[in-house]
């Protein structure tokens, strides 16, 4: 089992509509989460983190965390064409070596 | 100008052969990344630097090695290369009050190596 997984996609989504994207987590001691940006070509680039329970809203973008679940998720309101790309979920564990594990990223598609 | 600059942007090279990945940046942070990414595999850990004096090993850290030259200079080699490092490599910055110590926060467009 992957320590973070992520449906590979490709999520295909029409303009305007509620993008959700998913992760799960494996190991309970991971504590917080991250959501990158990237497009095809491109690097990553860093575009939420979230830390606690619950919901983070930035922009169009809320990043959700359930910790007794072990998934976090990202959705993206008022999706817009732009807003394709692949967006890789990160975590990273507590203690004496943080380690971040990325999971593969899913890619989304916005329709026009 | 890009904040993270890395080069070569492309390379490609032969069974053997040793090769070194450069990266600076401009951005005054002191952690420094190597990353590869692969398809099915994500992004990996190679090695991580937090000051000049300051170099650790990731997950991923075989057949590898690098060089902090200055805070602003991170060099990453390959000292015979085999065609399973075959992959694009990422150069990533973070700043101490960041995220964590160990989450990249600005990355370089990136090398994509090619081993014949």
């Amino acid at each position: 089992q992957k320590e973070v997984e992520q449906n590979s996609g490709p999520l295909s989504v029409p303009e305007g509509a509620i993008a959700s994207l998913n992760c799960t987590y494996s190991d309970r001691v991971s504590q917080s989460f991250f959501w990158y940006r990237q497009y095809s070509g491109k690097s990553p680039e860093l575009i939420m983190s979230i830390y606690s329970n619950g919901d983070k809203e930035d922009g169009r973008f809320t990043a959700q965390l359930n910790k007794a679940s072990q998934y976090v998720s990202l959705l993206i309101r008022d999706s817009q064409p732009s807003d394709s790309a692949t967006y890789l979920c990160a975590s990273l564990k507590a203690g004496g070596y943080q380690k971040v594990t990325f999971g593969t990223g899913t890619k989304l598609q916005v329709i026009p | 100008d890009a904040d993270v600059t890395q080069t070569p942007r492309n390379r490609i090279t032969k069974t053997g052969k040793r090769i070194m990945l450069e990266c600076s940046q401009t951005k005054g942070h002191d952690r420094m990344y190597w990353y590869r990414q692969d398809p099915g595999l994500g992004l990996r850990l190679i090695y991580y630097s937090f000051d000049v004096k300051d170099i650790n090993k990731g997950e991923i850290s075989d057949g590898y090695s690098v060089s902090r030259q200055a805070q602003a200079k991170f060099s990453l080699s390959l000292e015979s290369a085999i065609p399973n490092q075959t992959a694009l490599y990422f150069c990533a910055t973070s700043d101490t009050p960041g995220q964590g110590p160990f989450i990249p926060q600005h990355f370089g467009d990136g090398t994509r190596l090619s081993i014949l």
